[in-house]
C-alpha cells in the first residue's frame, strides 16, 4: 500500500514567520499535487509538480519535488493570516487514483 | 470554471436508513470520485468511476455503493447507515488523464 506521510500535522505560527511542510513516501509518484482547503469548502489545487527536482513558485509559496519523485515540500515565506487552512499533498501513482497525505492544519495568528 | 456541486452541505440521518449523496459536474469530465475526510486521516477514496456505468472500489468501499447513470452525475449510497459513517464526504471530478481533481464543497453527514 502506497502511503504519503505529511508533517507536521499541526502548525501554529505568528504572521511574518516562515514555515515548511513536508510530504514523504517510499514510493515513486508520476506527479504530486498540493491542495489547500478552507473550512466549509472543498480542497482547491495550488500546484502540480511533475519532474524530479522541479521547483514552482506561487507568490510567497515555493513547492519542490524531490529528485527521486518520492517527496515534496511546501515553503511559505512571511506567512499571512490568509494562509490559514488545511494543506494537503497528493501523489499520482498512475493507477487511476490519488494518494493523499493526512494534511497539515496551519494557523497563522496576527 | 469547473463546477462540482454536491446536493447537500449538511445532512442528518438515522442509523439503518438508506442515504443518497448526489454529485454533479459541469466539465464533461470522464473521472469522478467519492472520498471521505476524517481528522488526521486525510482523504480516503471510497469509489471512483471512469465512465458511465463503470465503477471501481477505492480503499474503503465497505458499507457504500455508487451509481453513475449519466456522465455528469455520480451518486454515493449508504445502504444501511451506521454511526461510524459520520464524516465529511467529498466528490471530485477530473479529465481522463486523472489530474487535477476538482472538488465539491463537501457534505457533512451525521448519523444518529
Amino acid at each position: 500500500t502506497q502511503l504519503l506521510e505529511q508533517s507536521p500535522q499541526f502548525l501554529s505560527i505568528q504572521e511574518g514567520e516562515n514555515l515548511t511542510v513536508y510530504c514523504n513516501s517510499s514510493s515513486v509518484f508520476s506527479s504530486l499535487q498540493w491542495y489547500r482547503q478552507e473550512p466549509g469548502e472543498g480542497p482547491v489545487l495550488l500546484v502540480t509538480v511533475v519532474t524530479g527536482g522541479e521547483v514552482k513558485k506561487l507568490k510567497r509559496l515555493t513547492f519542490q519535488f524531490g529528485d527521486a519523485r518520492k517527496d515534496s515540500s511546501l515553503h511559505i515565506t512571511a506567512a499571512q493570516t490568509g494562509d490559514t487552512g488545511l494543506y494537503l499533498c497528493a501523489g499520482d501513482n498512475q493507477g487511476g487514483k490519488l494518494i493523499f497525505g493526512q494534511g497539515t492544519e496551519l494557523s497563522v495568528k496576527p | 470554471d469547473v463546477k462540482v456541486t454536491q446536493s447537500s452541505r449538511y445532512l442528518v440521518k438515522r442509523t439503518g436508513e438508506k442515504v443518497f449523496l448526489e454529485c454533479v459536474q459541469d466539465m464533461d469530465h470522464e473521472n469522478m470520485f467519492w472520498y471521505r475526510q476524517d481528522p488526521g486521516l486525510g482523504l480516503r477514496l471510497i469509489y471512483f468511476s471512469y465512465d458511465v456505468k463503470m465503477k471501481e472500489k477505492g480503499d474503503i468501499p465497505e458499507g457504500y455503493s455508487v451509481s453513475r447513470e449519466k456522465k455528469e452525475r455520480f451518486s454515493l449510497i449508504l445502504e444501511s447507515a451506521s454511526t461510524n459513517q459520520t464524516s465529511m464526504y467529498l466528490c471530485a471530478s477530473s479529465p481522463l488523464d486523472r489530474w487535477p481533481q476538482h472538488f465539491g464543497d463537501g457534505t457533512r453527514l451525521s448519523i444518529l
